[in-house]
């Protein structure tokens, strides 16, 4: 168990809608990175943040945004969901920002 | 940026012998190499990591190898376990304020018994 929780652990929705995917850190951790997992492209990064400041954008679309509460805890918000977006999401957190990140096991998507 | 290659992408092992994973990276500016394992339905685990002041970390059973010329990186795993058996996925890190992970896409490693 990494100590990374989120939540929901499965979603399933339709085509359009809006998602919220939750992740709350390890305890201490300041940072906070959203990766998205599909069978084609692998682990590809999302976002990162820390200390509730936005720090860094990878491949993350439009459709997508993210924010970090004073609690530390995290929210990924995926609307106007296309079928494409089905992948596996995952957080993780990080005691710096450097090095070590330690994974939360995961919100598997399915867009229908 | 970053581009991280992973070879082979499937590899089987009789238990009891070694198995060794090879990451390439393209960027000279890395400095953290971390071996992560998934097992089905799980999050990627951290099981060792690496830095670039480093050229070889054990623990236990599997070891890592740096080599920043050639900029590859190695996970040795020996004597196999089937509980060994997962997808092992390598990384690299760029120092800065982007600190993402650029990821290999994976390998997927069977321990027969």
């Amino acid at each position: 168990d990494s100590g990374v929780t989120q939540t929901p652990k499965h979603l399933i929705t339709a085509t359009g809608q809006r998602v919220t995917l939750r992740c709350s850190p390890r305890s201490g951790d300041l940072s906070v990175y959203w990766y998205q997992q599909s069978l084609d492209q692998g682990l590809q990064f999302l976002i990162q943040y820390y200390n509730g400041e936005e720090r860094a954008k990878g491949n993350i679309l439009e459709r997508f945004s993210a924010q970090q509460f004073p609690d530390l805890h995290s929210e990924l918000n995926l609307s106007s969901l296309e079928l494409g977006d089905s992948a596996l999401y995952f957080c993780a957190s990080s005691g710096s920002q450097q090095g070590e990140q330690y994974f939360g096991p995961g919100t598997r998507l399915t867009v229908t | 940026g970053e581009n991280v290659e992973q070879h082979p992408s499937t590899l089987s092992v009789q238990e009891g012998d070694s198995a060794v994973i090879k990451c390439t990276y393209s960027d000279s500016a890395s400095n953290y190499f971390p071996w992560y394992k998934q097992e089905l339905g799980k999050g990627p685990q951290l099981i060792i990591d690496i830095r670039s002041n480093v050229g070889e970390k054990k623990d236990q059973r599997i070891a890592v190898t740096l080599n920043k010329t050639a900029k590859h990186f190695s996970l040795h795993i020996t004597e196999t376990q089937p509980e060994d058996s997962a997808v092992y996925f390598c990384a690299a890190q760029i120092p800065g304020a982007n600190s993402k992970l650029t990821f290999g896409k994976g390998i997927t490693l069977s321990v027969r018994p």
